[in-house]
């Protein structure tokens, strides 16, 4: 059974850099079929995508954080991670990691499995 | 960028009643489009995939509906474990969710 879990510190300060990884298990992170996502929702507020990646290192970022985000990924240990630069209180969120379906055409569609999420804090 | 745009934004019902959202799209994202499901303090729960396909294990009184720019999420008969939030979610280009559509109890 796939699972994803969410990983990193939960109290990052304001500029400093928010860094979390995401390990799969039961399932490889190399397969052809899945792209790997990374998406945010603020205490009490909705879901905001941030951005993906392919197990290739193929990245789509959000045009709203693209400057401040990097994601990879590390095949050997089945894990991706992201990195989130020049945070602020606005960036105080649960993260979530979650797998992407991708189609035989190539589109790169929903969310089908999802990590269980973590707080991460932006606060001196 | 794509918007989509929720309403209700919280909708009271009763258990029994037929409820159901309607999700926007700010410009045509044909069929591409995903609607979940989440409870306080848990990730989304894929529900519909591709406007109208109901995900494996999800309960047949969820259906979904529309292409182009409307899309509707209907729950036929209100369960008490449907009281949640959600979400329609386009993947047409990039993926973007909605604000929301909290259902509480009447």
């Amino acid at each position: 059974q796939l699972q994803l879990q969410e990983s990193g510190p939960g109290l990052v300060k304001p500029s400093e850099t928010l860094s979390l990884t995401c390990t799969v298990s039961g399932g490889s992170i190399s397969s052809s079929s899945y792209y790997w996502g990374w998406i945010r929702q603020p205490p009490g507020k909705g879901l905001e995508w941030i951005g993906t990646i392919y197990y290739s290192g193929t990245t789509y970022y959000n045009p709203s954080l693209k400057s401040r985000v990097t994601i990879s990924v590390d095949t050997s240990k089945n894990q991706f991670s992201l990195k989130l630069s020049s945070v602020t209180a606005a960036d105080t969120a649960v993260y979530y990691c979650a797998r992407h379906l991708s189609s035989s055409s190539g589109r790169v569609r929903y969310f089908d499995h999802w990590g269980q999420g973590t707080l991460v804090t932006v606060s001196s | 960028d794509i918007q989509m745009t929720q309403s209700p934004s919280t909708l009271s019902a009763s258990v029994g009643d037929r409820v159901t959202i309607t999700c926007r799209a700010s410009q045509s994202i044909s069929s591409w489009l995903a609607w979940y499901q989440q409870k306080p303090g848990k990730a989304p729960k894929l529900l519909i995939y591709e406007a109208s396909n109901l995900e494996s294990g999800v309960p047949s009184r969820f259906s979904g509906s529309g292409s182009g720019t409307e899309f509707t999420l209907t729950i036929s008969s209100l369960q008490p474990d449907d009281f949640a939030a959600y979400y329609c979610q386009q993947y047409n280009s990039y993926w973007t969710f909605g604000q929301g559509t909290k259902v509480e109890i009447k």
